[in-house]
This record gives structure tokens, sequence and C-alpha cells, in this order.
């Protein structure tokens, strides 16, 4: 069974700092990943997607994944980071289901020193 | 264009209560969804839609109904309420294609108590 995992509960990096959120993931064949943002109280958003192709995805505000196949890894990168960017990260894989399931993972907490 | 809107936001009930949360796109999506949140645990799927008439059930589906009468509209019911549904409820909706993992547009939530 397909499953996600985010090893990493809440992470605290300064303003104007790199950023890499892990994700890991278990599934038997190609996978379909995603990243979503959550901010406080909001839905979740989408930030980029991974299907076939590239392996180093562009997304929105100014985030990046890179799928490793030989790591099951789909990290999470930004090299700067904002004070606005504070909210939750989640990492999904989808499930190749005809209903477009997807599997969250548990989430990652970003805040930001200033 | 409003997406995927949630109500109510917020409500509080006591144990046995019931209550129906709804959810409305307007994406022309067919494919819906709601998950609970709960800290720690990220999102699970209760239920799901494929279409106009159509449920199924998810990860965690037990005190949970749902409806899809209309193609917009998908509706969580909570027969008795128990403490352990206090959660975070998310409505998303996605559209169908032939690949079947297109991404999924989220509501604002509903924070639900119940006492």
């Amino acid at each position: 069974a397909q499953s996600v995992t985010q090893p990493d509960i809440h992470i605290t990096v300064s303003e104007g700092a790199s950023l890499e959120l892990r994700c890991n993931y278990s599934y038997g064949a190609t996978p379909y990943l995603f990243w979503y943002v959550q901010s406080p109280g909001q839905g979740l958003q989408l930030l980029l997607k991974y299907f076939s192709g590239d392996t180093l995805v562009q997304g929105i505000k100014g985030f990046e994944a890179e799928f490793k196949r030989s790591q099951s890894s789909f990290n999470l990168r930004k090299p700067s980071v904002h004070w606005s960017d504070a909210a939750e990260y989640f990492c999904a894989v989808g499930t190749y289901s005809s209903a477009s399931k997807i599997i969250f993972g548990s989430g990652t907490r970003l805040s930001i020193r200033p | 264009n409003a997406g995927v809107t949630q109500t109510p936001k917020f409500r509080v009930l006591k144990t046995g209560q019931s209550m129906t949360l709804l959810c409305a796109q307007d994406m022309n999506h067919e494919y819906m969804y709601w998950y609970r949140q709960d800290p720690g645990m990220g999102l699970r799927l209760i239920h799901y839609s494929v279409g106009e008439g159509t449920t199924a059930k998810g990860e965690v589906p037990d005190g949970y109904n749902v409806s899809r009468l209309k193609k917009q509209n998908f509706l969580l019911g909570l027969e008795s309420a128990a403490p352990s549904q206090t959660s975070v409820y998310f409505c998303a909706s996605s559209i169908r294609d032939g690949s079947g993992n297109q991404p999924q547009h989220f509501g604002d939530g509903t924070r639900l108590s119940i006492l």
C-alpha cells in the first residue's frame, strides 16, 4: 500500500535562509507526487506536482522539488524563505485510482525566525 | 469564482446531536472528497464521490454519511456526534481525466467541536 512519510514535524529557519523539507514515499510504480501548503485557518493549496519527465519540478511561490527514485524521496526546497512562508506543508502521493484519491503525509510545520 | 466553499466554518455540538456539513464547488468537477484533519495525522479520507448520485467509503467512514444529489454539492452528515469526531473537516474537488490523478482543490475547512 502507498504511504508517505514526512520525518520532520516542526522546522524553524531564519528568514532569508534556504529550506529543505523531506518527504519519503512508498509505492511500487512511478508515483504521482504533490506538495501542498496550508496557511493557518486555510485550506490546502497546491504548490507543485510531479507526474513524469523532468525530476526537478518548479512550483509556485519560488518552491521546487526533486524526485529521486533511488531514494524514494520528493523533497521540497526554497533558496530563500520569507516570513510569509510560515505554514504547514504536506507531501502527498496519488494512488492511481479512478477517483484521483491522494494519501497525505502527516505534515511539517515551518516557522520562520526573524 | 469561489472554488470550493464549505459551510459552516465553525460549529459546536453536544454528544448525540446530528448535523450536516455542506460543500459546494463551482468548477464543474466530477470528483469530490471529505477529509478530516487531526493533529499529527495529516488528512484522512472519510468519503468521496466520483459523480452525481455516487458515493464511496474512504479510510475513516464510520459515523459519517454523505450524499451527492447535485454535481456541485457534497454533503457530510454526522448521525450522532461523538467527541472523537472533534476535528477540522475539509472538502475537496478534482476534475476527471484519463490519468485519474489530477490535483485536488480544497475549501477552507469546518472546525467542529463535540462536547
